[in-house]
C-alpha cells in the first residue's frame, strides 16, 4: 500500500517560515493537498493540486511537490497556524492516502 | 453555503455492523461532478480515507476495508450512508464525511475535499 510520511512535529518562531515536508514513492507524479486541523475541530483544506490556495485561504499557505516530496511553506507564520497538518496524495491507482500528520507549534 | 453533518451510534459492540448517515445541504449528489467522502480519524492518529460516492453512482473504497465497506446515496433526502461490517475496537474513531471539492463547477478528486462535517465519534467496545 502507498505510504506518505511526515515529521512529527515542526517548531517555528512567530513570523518565521515553516516547511512540513510529506514523503513518498514518485509523489511528484500524484496530486498534493494539504489540511490544517485544530484541536477539537475538523480539517480545512489549506493546498489543492499541489499548488493551489481555495478561497479564504491566506496568501502565507504555498505548496509544492516535486520527485518524492511534497511541501507545505506557511511564510510569516502567525500564532493561529499552531495545528496539526495532513497532507493527502491521489492518483486513479492508490486513490486517496493521507499521511501521518505533522503538529506544527509557535513558540 | 456547503454543510455537512454525520450522524449514528455512538457506541457499537465488536463484530456488530456500523451503519453511519451523512445528511448535507447547499448542494445536490445529482449534479454532474459532485461526490461525497467518508474519512475517519483514531483517537491521537492520522486522518484514513474510507469510502467516496459520486453523483452518478460510480463508488470508490479504500484497499484495506474494501471487505468491510459499502456507501450508498439517498439524493431525495440529501444522505450518503456507509457502512461498516464486523467493528472492532481499533475502529474506535471519529467519522467525518466530506465534500468533494469543486472550482468553477468543475470537480476532480484530485482538488481534495473542501467541507466537511463536524465528526461524529464512535466507540468500539463490549
Amino acid at each position: 500500500s502507498y505510504e506518505l510520511t511526515q515529521p512529527p512535529s515542526v517548531s517555528v518562531s512567530p513570523g518565521q517560515t515553516a516547511s512540513i515536508t510529506c514523503s513518498g514513492d514518485k509523489l511528484g507524479d500524484k496530486y498534493a493537498c494539504w489540511y490544517q486541523q485544530k484541536p477539537g475541530q475538523s480539517p480545512v483544506l489549506v493546498i489543492y493540486e499541489d499548488t493551489k490556495r481555495p478561497s479564504g485561504i491566506p496568501e502565507r499557505f504555498s505548496g509544492s511537490n516535486s520527485g518524492n516530496r511534497a511541501t507545505l511553506t506557511i511564510s510569516g507564520t502567525q500564532a493561529m497556524d499552531e495545528a496539526d497538518y495532513y497532507c493527502q496524495a491521489w492518483d486513479s491507482s492508490t486513490f486517496y492516502v493521507f499521511g501521518t500528520g505533522t503538529k506544527v507549534t509557535v513558540l | 453555503q456547503i454543510t455537512l453533518k454525520e450522524s449514528g451510534p455512538t457506541l457499537v459492540k465488536p463484530t456488530q455492523t456500523l451503519t453511519l448517515t451523512c445528511t448535507f445541504s447547499g448542494f445536490s449528489l445529482s449534479t454532474s461532478g459532485v461526490g461525497v467522502a467518508w474519512i475517519r480519524q483514531p483517537p491521537g492518529k492520522a486522518l484514513e480515507w474510507l469510502a467516496l460516492i459520486y453523483w452518478d453512482d460510480d463508488k470508490r473504497y479504500s484497499p484495506s476495508l474494501k471487505s468491510r465497506l459499502t456507501i450508498t446515496k439517498d439524493t431525495s433526502k440529501n444522505q450518503v450512508v456507509l457502512t461498516m461490517t464486523n467493528m472492532d475496537p481499533v475502529d474506535t474513531a471519529t467519522y467525518y464525511c466530506a465534500h468533494r471539492n469543486c472550482i468553477s463547477g468543475s470537480c476532480y478528486d484530485y482538488y481534495g475535499m473542501d467541507v466537511w462535517g463536524q465528526g461524529t465519534t464512535v466507540t468500539v467496545s463490549s
